[in-house]
């Protein structure tokens, strides 16, 4: 089976760091996505992770360790507009399905 | 520019219909998928499609059914045997199997049935 677990809400001040983590248990990784996603549209790509490390790209970053089963994103210089679920996202190689978690809702506070 | 369409953006159903979501794309990927977020459900699979004429059932199919007789179309059709069709639908694309690319999502068709 596959299971996919990352806190439901968070709560970070402008200009501060936050950071969201997921962890997984899933058959067949290949790999792992971030996704952000703002009230009412749809997901957008931030992130794939499928080597172990750190992934810069500008105010965000991602982790990986497969050993773990762990992930997190790394949020730097909070703006107002970064208000949205953020969705944890793991590929599973051998049918290429990509599941998703339940998405952490961050809201950010002036 | 390229990109994946989805129609209508709301949509409204009485209860025992039939409808059909339009998802169309041309961004010549060879995957296409289906998906339905409820709130505090996070993204639920319910149809895949990995090339023309294809496709299988995710982890939701029942009440659901959808077709690809072209690259670019992948329509779902909720039918009146899905007990609670209420939900937001996405649907998205990508190159094909094995490519290391996350989706590209269409904006997305919000159901209600009334």
């Amino acid at each position: 089976g596959q299971n996919i677990d990352q806190p439901t809400e968070m709560t970070a001040t402008e200009g501060a760091i936050v950071q969201i983590n997921c962890t997984y248990q899933t058959s067949g990784f290949n790999g792992l996505f971030w996704y952000q996603q703002h009230a009412g549209e749809a997901p957008t790509f931030l992130s794939y992770n499928v080597l172990d490390g750190l992934e810069e790209k500008g105010r965000f970053s991602s982790f990986l360790s497969r050993s773990k089963g762990y992930s997190y994103l790394l949020l730097k210089e909070l703006q107002m507009k970064d208000s949205a679920s953020y969705l944890c996202a793991v590929r599973d190689g051998r049918d290429d399905k990509i599941i998703f978690g339940k998405g952490t809702r961050l809201h950010i506070l002036p | 520019d390229g990109g994946i369409t989805q129609s209508p953006k709301y949509l409204f159903r009485k209860e025992g219909q039939n409808v059909t979501l339009s998802c169309e794309q041309n961004l010549n990927h060879d995957a296409m998928y289906w998906y339905r977020q409820d709130p505090g459900q996070g993204l639920r699979l319910i149809y895949y499609s990995q090339i023309v004429n294809d496709f299988q059932k995710g982890d939701i199919a029942e009440g659901y059914s959808v077709s690809r007789e072209k690259k670019e179309s992948f329509p779902l059709t909720v039918t009146s045997a899905q007990k609670n069709p209420t939900a937001f639908y996405l649907c998205a694309s990508k190159p094909g199997t094995g490519a290391n690319y996350g989706y590209t999502f269409g904006s997305g068709t919000r159901l209600t049935v009334v």
